[in-house]
């Protein structure tokens, strides 16, 4: 199985603040990497699929980057609303496999 | 609009079964592959199974596999997760989403149903 490892585990941030979530898979796997939004109670919510491209409807100061092993998703000016849990998501092969999250918090 | 509830969730003893329901609106079901993934209390998301939209191909994690059939209904448009000897490991919200692919058949999920609560406890 490939494993996908987040980094940081937690990170706390304040309005305005640029931020960047890493994530790194255990093999190669391309561009076939996603990212997910989860607020507290809710159900995940695509934002990047095939590592860069925006999903529809996603405020444009998400972006991702990267290929292979190592990806980003940087949030350009954090708002309140992006106070959450993020998620990557390979789906090169199967089983398909997440990453273990990062939770960001206010600062 | 495009939506996805799951249903059956609840309490059952570990040993027990439950057969979860995805009623699916707003798109061609039977076109479109369907998984289930789970999410245990304070933990992240597990990939559980998948099925092809034809209902002619499944997959499963080692952790379900034996226990767990995922099936489809395409008349009805409705996604099952049949749970079988299930543990306390196996306490979860149950999510349903769909398959989503680009030109280079990279695939994502979305949407998400809102999940259903299992419980697995004596």
């Amino acid at each position: 199985d490939i494993q996908m490892t987040q980094s940081p585990s937690s990170l706390s941030a304040s309005v305005g603040d640029r931020v960047t979530i890493s994530c790194r898979a255990s093999q190669s796997i391309n561009t076939y990497l996603n990212w997910y939004q989860q607020k507290q109670g809710k159900a995940p919510k695509v934002l990047i699929y095939a590592a860069s491209s925006l999903q529809s409807g996603v405020p444009s100061r998400f972006s991702g980057s990267g290929s292979g092993t190592d990806f980003t998703l940087t949030i350009s000016s954090l708002q309140p609303e992006d106070f959450a849990t993020y998620y990557c998501q390979q789906s090169y092969s199967a089983p398909i496999t997440f990453g273990q999250g990062t939770r960001l918090q206010i600062k | 609009e495009v939506q996805l509830v799951e249903s059956g969730g609840g309490l059952v003893q570990p040993g027990g079964s439950l057969r979860l329901s995805c009623a699916a609106s707003g798109f061609t079901f039977s076109n479109d592959w369907m998984h289930w993934v789970r999410q245990a209390p304070g933990k992240g998301l597990e990939w559980v199974s998948r099925i092809k939209s034809t209902g002619g191909s499944t997959n499963y994690a080692d952790s379900v596999k034996g226990r767990f059939t995922i099936s489809r209904d395409n008349a009805k448009n409705t996604l099952y997760l049949q749970m079988n000897s299930l543990r306390a490991e196996d306490t979860a919200v149950y999510f349903c989403t769909r398959d989503n692919w680009n030109d280079n058949l990279v695939n994502w999920f979305d949407p998400w149903g809102q999940g259903t609560l299992v419980t697995v406890s004596s």
